[in-house]
């Protein structure tokens, strides 16, 4: 079975203080695996896909890593507006099948001004 | 451009009544996806869209659950006979094609159940 595991589940951060959301992973076969950003009463926002290990992408302040087993979410120098809860997902490779996301339960971050 | 949307935004129902929820995909795109999100979970998958057809179902925890897309469009979602332990917030996104991994999520629908 398919599992996402996050953590840690909260943290809490100084502006400027910089740090790392992990998310591992056990998947048959990773087809992409997906960070989102949701606010609160609010539907998840698409922030970056990772298809292979070694890949990395960034946007302003985040940096996204791929390794075999895990993904981290780096945050640079972060800012109180980037206070939220960080979902990552991964989807797996099925002939014929679902295209289903498997989620994992989130890391909520709160940047202190 | 006009995202995902989702009515209504928010549905206080009493247990044993259907509800129907409703979800507008983005405009071109033709995979849709229903998820739950029940309060200290994770998102659940409940069913996948292709065009009209529905390759995965297997996230439907029930035979209450059920949806239908027509048109490879709009999308609803049945709840029969509703329980308490119904009550989340359901959320739908699209994706511009089969395959591509991108989903697109509209704000959600809070189901409470009384």
């Amino acid at each position: 079975e398919d599992q996402v595991t996050q953590s840690p589940e909260a943290l809490r951060l100084q502006e400027g203080e910089s740090s790392s959301l992990n998310c591992s992973y056990t998947v048959s076969g990773l087809r992409g695996l997906f960070w989102y950003r949701q606010d609160p009463g609010k539907g998840p926002e698409f922030l970056f896909t990772l298809y292979s290990a070694g890949e990395e992408k960034e946007k302003e302040r985040l940096k996204a890593t791929l390794t075999k087993k895990e993904s981290f979410l780096h945050i640079t120098a972060p800012k109180p507006e980037d206070s939220a809860t960080y979902l990552c997902a991964v989807q797996a490779q099925v002939q014929g099948g679902s295209e289903k996301l498997v989620f994992g339960k989130g890391t909520k971050l709160t940047v202190n001004p | 451009g006009a995202g995902v949307s989702q009515s209504p935004s928010n549905k206080v129902t009493e247990k044993g009544k259907d509800v129907e929820l409703r979800c507008d995909p983005i405009s071109g795109h033709t995979a849709l996806y229903w998820y739950r999100q029940s309060l200290g979970q994770g998102l659940e998958f409940l069913i996948y869209f292709q065009g009209n057809s529905a390759p995965d179902k297997s996230g439907l925890p029930s035979d209450r659950f059920s949806a239908e897309r027509t048109g490879g469009s709009v999308s609803t979602l049945t709840i029969q006979r509703t329980q308490q332990e119904d009550s989340a917030v359901y959320l739908c996104a699209s994706s511009p094609r089969q395959g591509l991994g991108e989903q697109y999520f509209g704000p959600g629908t809070r189901l409470t159940v009384t």
